[in-house]
């Protein structure tokens, strides 16, 4: 059984760089027809895609986030991992890793960690 | 503001159907698979349905999916007081080439 787990600050402060990584277990990371990405959900509203990575690095963002992410993947470590920079208390979410097959859908999630922008 | 667009709530009393559409283009749900995902308050996003009509195994066949042009629908049947949440459709969008989520739908159960 496919397991993910978020890890890193629950606290980040306006202007510097939110920085999670996602452990994957149960199965492997180097894996043809899916994408290890990340998704947030802002306390009370819905789902937002932030973007994705394949094994080998190719990567895709969402436009709105596109200049400020990065997700890159360890494949020695079996853990892809998140860059925000510039954060703002607009980016305050719970966030996600997940993995999708190419053709769009989401079958595994983490649990979820809950990262706050505030001073 | 979501790419895709869903009804903000529906609702029905037990044992009654649901419908829930998502509305878009061209180039997520013209041309792409969908997929639907549920909620449960307080819990992570599962995966309802994918490849537009296909259920992982352990979704039961009251939940099914369809797709028209641009427009896609979730249906609910038999509905039960445990399919109180909140429930997303995605896909992937050409032009913007990423993935993009529904604004997503809450089903009350009356």
């Amino acid at each position: 059984q496919l397991q993910l787990q978020e890890s890193g600050p629950g606290l980040v402060k306006p202007s510097e760089t939110l920085s999670l990584t996602c452990t994957v277990s149960g199965g492997p990371i180097i894996i043809s027809d899916y994408y290890w990405g990340w998704i947030r959900q802002p306390p009370g509203k819905g789902l937002e895609y932030i973007g994705s990575s394949f094994y080998t690095g190719s990567a895709s963002y969402s436009p709105s986030l596109r200049s400020r992410v990065t997700i890159s993947v360890d494949t020695s470590k079996t853990q892809f991992s998140l860059r925000l920079s510039s954060v703002t208390a607009a980016d305050t979410a719970v966030y996600y890793c997940a993995r999708h097959h190419h053709h769009g859908w989401v079958d595994s999630w983490g649990q979820g960690t809950l990262v706050t922008v505030s001073s | 503001q979501s790419v895709l667009t869903q009804p903000p709530s529906v609702s029905a009393a037990p044992g009654q159907k649901v419908t829930i559409s998502c509305s878009g283009s061209r180039s997520n749900i013209g041309d792409n698979y969908i997929s639907w995902y549920q909620q449960l308050p307080g819990t992570v996003p599962k995966l309802l349905i994918y490849e537009t009509i296909k259920r992982p195994s352990g979704i039961p066949d009251r939940f099914s999916g369809s797709k028209s042009g641009t427009s896609a629908t979730l249906a609910i049947t038999g509905l039960q007081t445990a399919d109180e949440a909140d429930y997303y459709c995605g896909t992937w969008d050409g032009s913007l080439s990423a993935h993009v989520f529904g604004s997503g739908t809450k089903v009350t159960v009356l």
